[in-house]
């Protein structure tokens, strides 16, 4: 059972565009929402995480937005750029402190 | 501050051989988690220690995975014996340890496994 779906599942993006990716639950149980970066041989990397008492979250370039009631959850990335081609995966984790990843998103910034 | 380290970084063994996985989590982390990351998909949990102690290990294939945390520092995670499905990269993590659900964690850059 997935839990955790994530669109898309690559994406393409002009430098200075805006890249959106798209997650969704099911398990309301859920309250912590991290996102993760991982470059090509390197393991994963905590990128932004909000929890469900706020609907957004900024650090820098990199927006949250949190909608709870219809259990989505996206990253908004402003102003993309080269460095940013990456796959990013959401995530998921609740009281049993266990995360649940999405499938992931092969992000490519074209300079 | 060093990150998690491990070892080896690659291995390619025959189906129904044995491997070992080595991981060495940051200094002073408590939890210590072994992710299994088939191409093409997110990191999933094999199991969870707190110290030397397994909080979770719900999807660990228990007859052929293995995992050991001893002294509640390094951990090893063993396959025996191997099978096909098993290629993947296998990630390992490592927390603090306060048991907080928005508690970060830190990846190593995993051993690719293939398996023949």
């Amino acid at each position: 059972q997935q839990q955790v779906k994530q669109s898309p599942q690559s994406l393409i993006v002009q430098k200075g565009g805006i890249s959106i990716i798209n997650c969704a639950y099911e398990n309301t149980a859920f309250d912590y929402f991290p996102w993760y970066q991982q470059f090509p041989g390197k393991g994963p990397a905590l990128l932004i995480a909000i929890r469900p008492d706020v609907s957004e979250k900024k650090e820098g370039r990199f927006t949250i937005s949190f909608n709870k009631s219809a259990k989505q959850f996206s990253l908004h990335i402003m102003d993309s750029q080269p460095g940013d081609s990456a796959t990013y995966f959401c995530a998921a984790g609740g009281s049993n402190y266990k995360l649940t990843f999405g499938k992931g998103t092969l992000l490519t910034v074209n300079p | 501050e060093a990150g998690v380290a491990q070892s080896p970084r690659y291995k390619i063994i025959e189906k129904r051989q044995s491997v070992a996985f080595w991981c060495n989590p940051i200094s002073g982390h408590a939890t210590l988690y072994w992710y299994q990351q088939i191409l093409g998909q997110g990191p999933k949990l094999l199991i969870q220690f707190q110290n030397n102690g397994v909080v979770d290990d719900s999807q660990l294939p228990k007859d052929r995975f293995s995992a050991e945390r001893l002294k509640g520092v390094d951990s090893t995670l063993k396959i025996q014996p191997a099978k096909l499905e098993d290629s993947a990269v296998y990630l390992c993590a490592s927390s603090l340890g306060l048991m907080d659900r928005g508690e970060t964690q830190y990846f190593g850059p995993g051993t690719r496994l293939l398996v023949l």
